[in-house]
This record gives structure tokens, sequence and C-alpha cells, in this order.
């Protein structure tokens, strides 16, 4: 049972555009939310991450949104470019426990030209 | 930022042989060291977890015999696949995570197994 559900599958956006990913949980435990962006053939990388107690966080292009009471929280890529297009990840951690991160099924961004 | 450097990047065997992948962190130790699989378009699969100088606790479904996992150092753990067979054909990633860090988790840059 996956615990962290992610969607869309796959996402096909024009360069300037917004990539929009979401991530739902069940698990009120979960104390982290990092984003992961993978290329093909290589490992995933953190892009960023946010906590419960904000309801947003932005880097450069990047954002995310945070919703506790829903218990969802979403990836923004705004001006998509090319060089975004990559498999990214949403996972979920309880911090104290030392667990397991818990990963969402991935969305492959492509951003056309 | 932490780097975690994973050996070989892709390794082609032949059947019934054993593969040995490398996993170092190379400038903090690793408390705890994840061990993924995955396959094309699919999200990544835990094999197992391993503490330094524990053995390894593996998921449901992973065959410990199969997957032999050594941690013995805080700065290395590896993964060895013995007998191996083209179903074992995969993408291998590690991750370690820091004591200092409990909430960051650095990925390798996975090793590609073709068995032939």
């Amino acid at each position: 049972q996956q615990q962290v559900k992610q969607s869309p599958q796959s996402l096909i956006v024009q360069k300037g555009g917004i990539s929009i990913i979401n991530c739902a949980y069940e698990n009120t435990a979960f104390d982290y939310f990092p984003w992961y962006q993978q290329f093909p053939g290589k490992g995933p990388a953190l892009l960023i991450a946010i906590r419960p107690d904000v309801s947003e966080k932005k880097e450069g292009r990047f954002t995310i949104s945070f919703n506790k009471s829903a218990k969802q929280f979403s990836l923004h890529i705004m001006d998509s470019q090319p060089g975004d297009s990559a498999t990214y990840f949403c996972a979920a951690y309880t911090t104290d426990s030392w667990g397991k991160f818990q990963f969402g099924a991935g969305t492959q961004v492509v951003v056309t030209p | 930022g932490a780097v975690v450097s994973q050996h070989p990047s892709w390794v082609i065997c032949k059947s019934g042989t054993s593969v040995k992948i490398e996993c170092r962190s190379l400038d903090f130790q690793a408390t705890t060291m994840f061990w993924y699989r995955q396959f094309p378009k699919q999200s990544l699969m835990l094999m197992a977890t391993s503490n330094e100088g524990s053995k390894a606790t593996y998921e449901q479904g992973v065959e410990k015999d199969k997957f032999l996992i050594n941690h013995a150092s805080l700065t290395l753990s590896t993964l060895t696949v013995t007998s191996a067979h083209p179903e074992d054909s995969s993408f291998y990633i590690c991750s370690a995570r820091a004591r200092s860090t409990n909430e960051k988790l650095f990925f390798g840059s996975g090793t590609q197994l073709s068995v032939l």
C-alpha cells in the first residue's frame, strides 16, 4: 500500500509554462516532505523540502505548497525549461522515528521547446 | 552538499556470477544506508536498510541470501547480487543518511546491472 500518492504520472508542458505535481498522504506522523529530481540513468537529487509548520516554501523557480488539513502538498515549477525535463518524486518521512522515506510513484515531466 | 559515491555506474555480467556494488559517503558519516531497486519509469523500491555494524533489515519479498548487504563502516556499504540471473537486471541505487541531518537523504548515482 503506497503511503504517498502522487499525480499525474506524466506531464507535458511548454517552455515557460507552469508544471504542477500533487501528492497526498495519510499518516499524520509525517513531518518532512522532500521532492527529488531524477534524470535518466542517475540517482535522485534533493530539490526542495518543507515541514508542515509552513504552508509554502520557494527556492528559485520551485515552490512547494503544503495543506496540512487536507494532507496534501504540491510542487510548482515556474517558467519551466527544457532542462527541467526529468522525473520528480515526492516523499514523506517521520524525523523522530528514523524510519523509512515513503516515496510517491513519480511524475515524468517533459518540457517542450 | 553531501556526496554519495556509487560504483560501478554500470555492469554487465554473465548469468550465475556475483556482482558487488559499493556505496560510499565521501564527506559525512552515514549511520544508515538504504538500497533501492528501480525498474524503468517506476518509483524507488526499498530493498533493505543497513545500519553500521549491524545486520541489514530486508523488506518483505527481498531475498537476503541473493542480495547480500554489508555496512562495515560509517562510510561504506556494499550490495552483492549473488548468482545473478537476467531477472535481476535493474537499476540499483543506494542512499545514505547522516545522524546530524536525519531528515536528509543523499543518493548515489545508481548502478545499471545487466545480466546476460
